[in-house]
């Protein structure tokens, strides 16, 4: 099965954008999903699709892709943003798997 | 209230079973397949299965393979993952997730539950 690669870390001033990227070859047969995880919580979905927002997540997340590359932006990034972010994807290779990438954790300055 | 509620999570000897549920509310649950997912203390996200929305399919990860079953019924509107032979490594929590599926290119979990934490031990 292939795999979805994260940078480990990322930091943003209050305030400023802050792409976090995921690359794996199923990104280019399937859409990136991207989950936000605050400590000692569970996963909430905040972007899937080409940047699509599920009710609730503010319009300062916003998705993009290309090739096998999927972005996930924070325009005007708040504190309360601060969070590992995952993205994950269904894999294209073979039997039905499914794929995480091992999460960046986003520190708001 | 659409939710997802975890139980059966707790310590356990190597080598035991332990059975994990988890109890959906609010949706139509034989609409959607579903999903255990897990995360060690400290560590990432890791997919551990699939059920299809029907029961016609499952997939497991590689690690989990032949030692865990995930099962649903649709009557009580409840997820089950059967875990055998459990290891040190089986040590995380466990989430419950729905999957949405909005076109082929494009699948997600967009509700998850709060977890139960599994925790192998002697």
């Amino acid at each position: 099965s292939s795999e979805l690669t994260q940078d480990p870390a990322v930091s943003v001033a209050l305030g400023q954008t802050v792409r976090i990227t995921c690359q794996g070859d199923s990104l280019r047969s399937y859409f990136a999903s991207w989950y936000q995880q605050k400590p000692g919580q569970a996963p909430v979905l905040v972007i899937y699709g080409k940047s699509n927002r599920p009710s609730g997540i503010p319009d300062r997340f916003s998705g993009s892709s290309s090739g096998n590359t999927a972005s996930l932006t924070i325009t005007g990034a708040q504190a309360e943003d601060e969070a590992d972010y995952y993205c994950s994807s269904r894999d294209s290779s073979g039997n039905f798997v499914w794929v995480f990438g091992g999460g960046t954790k986003l520190t708001v300055l | 209230q659409v939710q997802l509620v975890e139980s059966g999570g707790g310590v356990v000897q190597p080598g035991r079973s332990l059975r994990l549920s988890c109890a959906a509310s609010g949706f139509t649950f034989s609409r959607y397949a579903m999903h255990w997912v897990r995360q060690a203390p400290g560590k990432g996200l890791e997919w551990v299965a699939v059920i299809w929305y029907d029961r016609s399919n499952e997939y497991y990860a590689d690690s989990v393979k032949g030692r865990f079953t995930i099962s649903r019924d649709t009557s009580k509107n409840t997820l089950y993952l059967q875990m055998n032979s459990l290891r040190a490594e089986d040590t995380a929590f466990y989430y419950c997730a729905r999957v949405n599926v909005h076109t082929a290119m494009v699948w997600y979990l967009d509700l998850w539950g709060r977890g139960t934490l599994v925790t192998v031990s002697s």
